[in-house]
């Protein structure tokens, strides 16, 4: 079975460029997070979403970045305009509720870089 | 605020001895606890959990400790290996499948 996707691998842009974040979940798995692990903080919940809908962007840290779930098998992360301090890998994980397991299933992450 | 914390960045053990990493937490509320793994280049991977009703949890030569009252826990790894160096991250969880990650600690076998 394939695991959590995500595109690209790794994303090279310059300040002030649109970067877009892509992730396909593990198919059946109805919540979806996206996540950024940094030195500081390790890993920093951005925001989830669970059958598709929005349930807590608390952790999205300004109005530039903003996240999608146009359906189950796709989520994209959008940072606009992008900022060299959000040089950051970028991780997609999914999981599936019930069962009391809270398991979260993690893709190989985007590193990105803002020059 | 940092409710999961993990206050080694690092760690060094010989291997065939004991690996212990440590993971306080601030919030009682947490009823669920897990270990991931994780390599250069890779996402974490899941290693072991424990809900908060046990106290201990073992999987092969992972065992997972629960100190309700001192808000603790570890994970051992006995004995250690060389696969095992990577960085560990112990996560937390209250009633839903949201998890609070600590910062990691590196941990290096040394052959």
């Amino acid at each position: 079975d394939a695991g959590v996707i995500q595109s690209p691998r790794h994303e090279v842009t310059e300040m002030g460029q649109e970067v877009t974040l892509r992730c396909k979940p593990i198919s059946g798995h109805d919540y979806l997070f996206w996540y950024r692990q940094t030195m500081m903080r390790g890993l920093e919940l951005l925001i989830y979403f669970n059958n598709n809908v929005p349930i807590d962007d608390s952790g999205m840290p300004e109005d530039r970045f903003s996240a999608k779930m146009p359906n189950a098998s796709f989520s994209t992360l959008k940072i606009q305009p992008s900022e060299p301090r959000d040089s950051a890998v970028y991780f997609c994980a999914s999981s599936l509720s019930g069962g009391g397991s809270r398991t979260q299933y993690f893709g190989p992450g985007t590193r990105l870089t803002v020059l | 605020d940092q409710q999961v914390k993990q206050n080694s960045p690092s760690l060094s053990v010989q291997e065939g001895r004991i690996s212990i990493l440590n993971c306080d937490y601030t919030n009682s509320m947490f009823d669920y606890f897990l270990w991931y793994k994780k390599y250069p280049a890779e996402g974490p991977t899941f290693l072991i959990s424990i809900s908060s009703i046990k106290d201990k949890n073992e999987d092969g030569r992972f065992t997972v400790f629960l100190n309700k009252s001192a808000k603790h826990l570890s994970l051992h790894i006995v004995p250690s290996q060389p696969g095992d160096s990577a960085v560990y991250f112990c996560a937390a969880s209250f009633g839903n499948e949201k998890l609070t990650f600590g910062t990691g600690t590196r941990l290096t076998i040394i052959p």
